[in-house]
């Protein structure tokens, strides 16, 4: 069964710190993995989309990796900012299936 | 403006009473998605259709039904059947119905059933 490990559940960082999601996956085959951002109450939205040959992917102060052979992948904040509160989901497509892998996503509070 | 909207942002209903909640997308996409969220948990897939005039259930369909007439329309109706309908519904759409490309979210609904 495809899964979507996330950790840690929640995090609490001071602004203006850097801090690192984690993310495992035992989706098979692997095409794609995206991490999405969700403010409370709204929908997700897309950061990053990384396919089997790239390990990394910036959008701003996010920084995603890759590392396809043990199937895990981080997101990486730098500079905090109090807008980055959220909830960060990590998804896993398997390439040709129509519904892709979600974790459970991590809470990240971002404190003055 | 291209997006994917719901409505409304908030509805309230009675026990027993049945709920259509709305998700209309004008980014031409063919497949259009429905999710159940609940706190700590991720999202999980209700119901799915590639195409017009075809959807397919998700993981947790019971108690819920879809019609996809339009390709920018995909409503969702929460029957009284559903036996815990209180959540917050997220409606997605993606320009095909393979996870190869990304699912656009709407904004939300949440739904408070007393």
């Amino acid at each position: 069964k495809n899964q979507v490990e996330q950790s840690p559940q929640s995090l609490i960082i001071l602004e203006g710190k850097n801090c690192t999601l984690q993310c495992n996956y035992t989706v098979s085959p692997f095409s794609n993995l995206r991490w999405y951002k969700q403010d409370t109450g709204r929908g997700p939205v897309s950061l990053t989309i990384m396919t089997f040959s790239e390990n990394t992917k910036s959008n701003g102060r996010y920084t995603a990796t890759l590392d396809a052979d043990t199937k895990q992948s981080s997101l990486h904040i730098t500079a905090s900012q109090l807008s980055d509160s959220a909830s960060y989901i990590c998804v896993v497509g398997s390439g040709g299936s129509y519904i892709p892998t979600f974790g459970r996503g991590t809470s990240l509070i971002v404190h003055p | 403006d291209g997006g994917i909207t719901q409505s409304p942002k908030y509805l309230f209903r009675k026990e027993g009473q049945n709920v259509t909640l709305s998700c209309e997308q004008n980014l031409n996409h063919d497949a259009m998605y429905w999710y159940r969220q609940d706190p700590g948990q991720g999202l999980r897939l209700i119901y799915y259709s590639q195409i017009v005039n075809d959807f397919q259930k998700g993981d947790i369909a019971e108690g819920y039904s879809v019609s996809r007439e339009k390709k920018e329309s995909f409503p969702l109706t929460v029957t009284s059947a559903q036996k815990n309908p209180t959540a917050f519904y997220l409606c997605a759409s993606s320009l095909t119905g393979t996870d190869t490309y990304e699912q656009y979210f709407g904004p939300g609904t949440r739904l408070t059933v007393t």
